[in-house]
């Protein structure tokens, strides 16, 4: 099977300006999971998508969304960027809501 | 108190011995306990998951839980320099609000 594929692999963008990140997972995995990860705060979970809906939330601020769509395919969006935003973005998919398996990421960069 | 603790080391270890990370969670609602191995630049990968008390053994890893004292291990048997990576410890649980909660990770070096 293939693995949980995440485009683009690598972003920079500006203050302000806003990004959408996709993720594909792995085929019959209904649940998807986005984190971000800096070295200062480790892996911190962003929200879980099953069947389109969105069932559990992080802390993070309202800049932050994303959706799924039927085809399991989830994107995150990130509104009015900031520096603290520049991190690793990852999906991960899990086919029961247990064992997660990661994409290799999305590395954003905000000047 | 951070709810999922481990020590972020270097905990090195010569080749051929055996590596024991370990992680203390706070929630005594925790159900299921991962353990994810990830390399400098790439993404986590998971190695095991164990949900009963006891041992689980798959290969040369060994997962150990301890409800009782809110503690999971993981044990590396005859350890190589390929498993030098950073080992991170998720615990999920599903009373409350739904979700995985991750330590900051145990950075292990294995010396050849």
């Amino acid at each position: 099977k293939a693995g949980v594929t995440q485009t683009p692999r690598y972003l920079i963008k500006t203050r302000g300006q806003q990004v959408t990140l996709s993720c594909s997972p792995i085929s019959g995995h209904r649940s998807v999971s986005w984190y971000q990860q800096t070295p200062g705060q480790g892996l911190q979970f962003l929200f879980e998508y099953f069947s389109e809906t969105q069932r559990n939330k992080g802390n993070f601020p309202g800049r932050f969304s994303g959706r799924q769509f039927s085809n399991s395919r989830s994107e995150m969006n990130v509104s009015t960027l900031e520096l603290g935003d520049s991190a690793l973005y990852l999906c991960a998919s899990s086919f029961r809501g247990y064992e997660q398996y990661f994409g290799p990421g999305t590395r954003l960069t905000v000047t | 108190q951070k709810e999922v603790e481990q020590n972020s080391g270097p905990l090195s270890v010569p080749e051929g011995a055996i590596a024991s990370l370990n992680c203390t969670y706070s929630d005594r609602g925790s159900q299921s306990f991962f353990w994810y191995r990830q390399y400098s630049g790439k993404s986590p990968e998971l190695i095991m998951f164990i949900y009963s008390n006891g041992d689980k053994e798959d290969g040369r890893f060994t997962a150990q839980l301890n409800k009782a004292s809110q503690y999971v291990s993981l044990l590396i048997r005859d350890s190589q320099p390929s498993d030098s990576a950073t080992y991170l410890c998720a615990v999920k649980r599903t009373s409350g609000t739904y979700k995985y909660i991750f330590g900051t990770g145990t950075r292990l070096k294995v010396l050849a």
